[in-house]
């Protein structure tokens, strides 16, 4: 079953470091997003990406964050300069369709900032 | 506030019961996902609802728009089962629009003995 892949599975960054995450998605898919949890934490959202712009974003997904789609697979999330407080693990999803499909999960980045 | 609230938020079971996990919402949504955590922090979708009921082996999952509330069942219950069980709804934004974003709640962390 095709999945989507997120890479690294751990990355170690220091505080003030650009660090990016990078996400393949399921390549029929058209809609993608960015999710984070802190640890303990609900997971919440970031960030939702279609025909190549951000659709909605939310009070998290600051001027420190970007996303890009360079090519027709990946799909990246970078924090310019990262901060302690980014230290959580990010989740790309991606969905064939906006309505009636599921969003389809990668098994995460785990972030950690020194 | 809340706006995505499950109960119980810790459940023991022994091998072979029947667990029923529970989700409210506050917000007017297009859909309701549930999804199960793995340890090493993956997620992966179990069920997209919009009304009614959905059954996938010893899963099942119903939702009732009018009272704003989802359950979701396990029947005979497995230690594979053991697994961190998320409500998340898709709602519109402020504008009226859905571009697929997510509104999680905190999770069901479910234990199975055998």
């Amino acid at each position: 079953e095709p999945e989507v892949t997120q890479t690294p599975s751990h990355q170690v960054t220091q505080m003030g470091q650009e660090v990016i995450l990078r996400c393949v998605p399921i390549s029929n898919h058209l809609y993608f997003y960015w999710y984070r949890q802190i640890l303990g934490q609900k997971v919440e959202f970031l960030v939702s990406f279609y025909n190549n712009e951000i659709s909605e974003k939310s009070e998290i997904f600051d001027d420190q964050f970007s996303v890009e789609r360079p090519d027709g697979s990946n799909f990246t999330l970078k924090i310019r300069s990262t901060k302690l407080e980014d230290s959580a693990m990010y989740f790309c999803a991606s969905s064939e369709r906006l309505f009636y499909q599921p969003q389809h999960f990668g098994d995460g980045t785990r972030l950690s900032i020194l | 506030k809340n706006e995505v609230e499950q109960s119980p938020q810790n459940l023991t079971a022994q091998e072979g019961e029947f667990i029923t996990i529970n989700c409210s919402y506050s917000v007017g949504i297009s859909a309701l996902h549930w999804l199960q955590q793995h340890p090493g922090g993956g997620i992966v979708s179990l069920f997209m609802l919009s009304s009614g009921k959905k059954k996938h082996g010893r899963l099942i999952a119903t939702i009732n728009i009018q009272e704003k509330h989802s359950s979701l069942h396990i029947t005979a219950s497995h230690p594979r089962d053991s697994a961190v069980y998320i409500c998340a709804v898709r709602s519109p934004n402020a504008g009226g629009t859905s571009y697929g974003k997510l509104t999680f709640g905190q999770g069901t962390i479910l234990t199975v003995h055998p």
